[in-house]
C-alpha cells in the first residue's frame, strides 16, 4: 500500500463547476500538507500549503485537512479552463531539517469551456 | 531572478550508456532533490542532498548516483541506462523545510 493515495482521474468538468480533489494517507505522523499544480510539460509549482488539521482559503482554492480521517482535499470554486492541469498532493513529517516530501500520483483535471 | 534549470530538456540514449542530467539553482538553497515522474506513480524521490558533500538515497535510487561538490549543482548520473529508466526527471530545491521549487524537467528516452 502506498503511503499517499490519489485518484489519478482524469476528471473532466464544465467551466464554473466546483471541483473536489482528494488524497488519503496512511502515516498519522504527517503534519504538513501541500497541493502542487503541474501544467503539461512543466514542473510542479506550489499551490496551497497547510499545517495540521483545518481549512485554508486562497481565492477560488480551499485546502482542507482532516487528520482524524487521514484525508486531505482541495476544492476549486468557479473552475476555469486555465485550471486544467495535474494536481499533486504532497506531505511531509515534522522533522527538524528535512524537506523531503511524499507525493500522491496526481489527478489530471480538464475544465471544458 | 533566481531560478532552477535543467539540461538537457530532452535526451535519447541507448541501453548501457552512461548519462548525466544537470540541475543548477541560483537560490543558494541547501536542499536539492531528484525525482522521476511516471504515469500511475506520480513523483518518486531518487536522491537528495542537504548540502555540499551530502547525498542520500531516496525511494528509487538503484541505478542512479549523485554528487554535490557545490551549493548550486546536483548532477544525476545513470551509470548504465536501462529502458526502465525512460521517464521525466525533475530536479527541485528548497531552503530547509520551505517550499520546494521545481525545474522544468528532462525527458529521457532509453532505447
Amino acid at each position: 500500500q502506498k503511503e499517499v493515495e490519489q485518484d489519478p482521474g482524469p476528471l473532466s468538468v464544465p467551466e464554473g463547476a466546483i471541483v473536489s480533489l482528494n488524497c488519503t494517507y496512511s502515516n498519522s505522523a504527517f503534519q504538513y500538507f501541500m497541493w502542487y499544480r503541474q501544467y503539461s510539460r512543466k514542473g510542479p509549482e506550489l499551490l496551497m500549503y497547510t499545517y495540521s488539521s483545518g481549512n485554508k482559503e486562497d481565492g477560488r482554492f480551499t485546502a482542507q485537512v482532516d487528520k482524524s480521517s487521514k484525508y486531505i482535499s482541495l476544492f476549486i470554486r468557479d473552475s476555469q479552463p486555465s485550471d486544467s492541469a495535474t494536481y499533486l498532493c504532497a506531505m511531509r513529517l515534522p522533522s527538524s531539517n528535512t524537506g523531503k516530501l511524499i507525493f500522491g500520483q496526481g489527478t489530471t483535471l480538464q475544465v471544458k469551456p | 531572478d533566481a531560478e532552477i534549470t535543467q539540461s538537457p530538456r530532452h535526451k535519447i540514449t541507448e541501453t548501457g550508456r552512461q548519462v548525466t542530467l544537470a540541475c543548477h539553482q541560483t537560490w543558494n538553497h541547501n536542499n536539492m532533490f531528484w525525482y522521476r515522474q511516471d504515469l500511475g506513480h506520480g513523483l518518486r524521490l531518487i536522491h537528495y542532498s542537504y548540502g555540499v558533500q551530502d547525498t542520500n538515497k531516496g525511494e528509487v535510487s538503484d541505478g542512479y548516483s549523485v554528487s554535490r561538490s557545490n551549493t548550486e549543482d546536483l548532477p544525476l548520473t545513470l551509470e548504465s541506462a536501462a529502458s526502465s529508466q525512460t521517464s521525466v526527471y525533475f530536479c527541485a530545491s528548497s531552503k530547509g523545510t520551505d517550499t520546494q521549487y521545481f525545474g522544468p524537467g528532462t525527458r529521457l528516452t532509453v532505447l
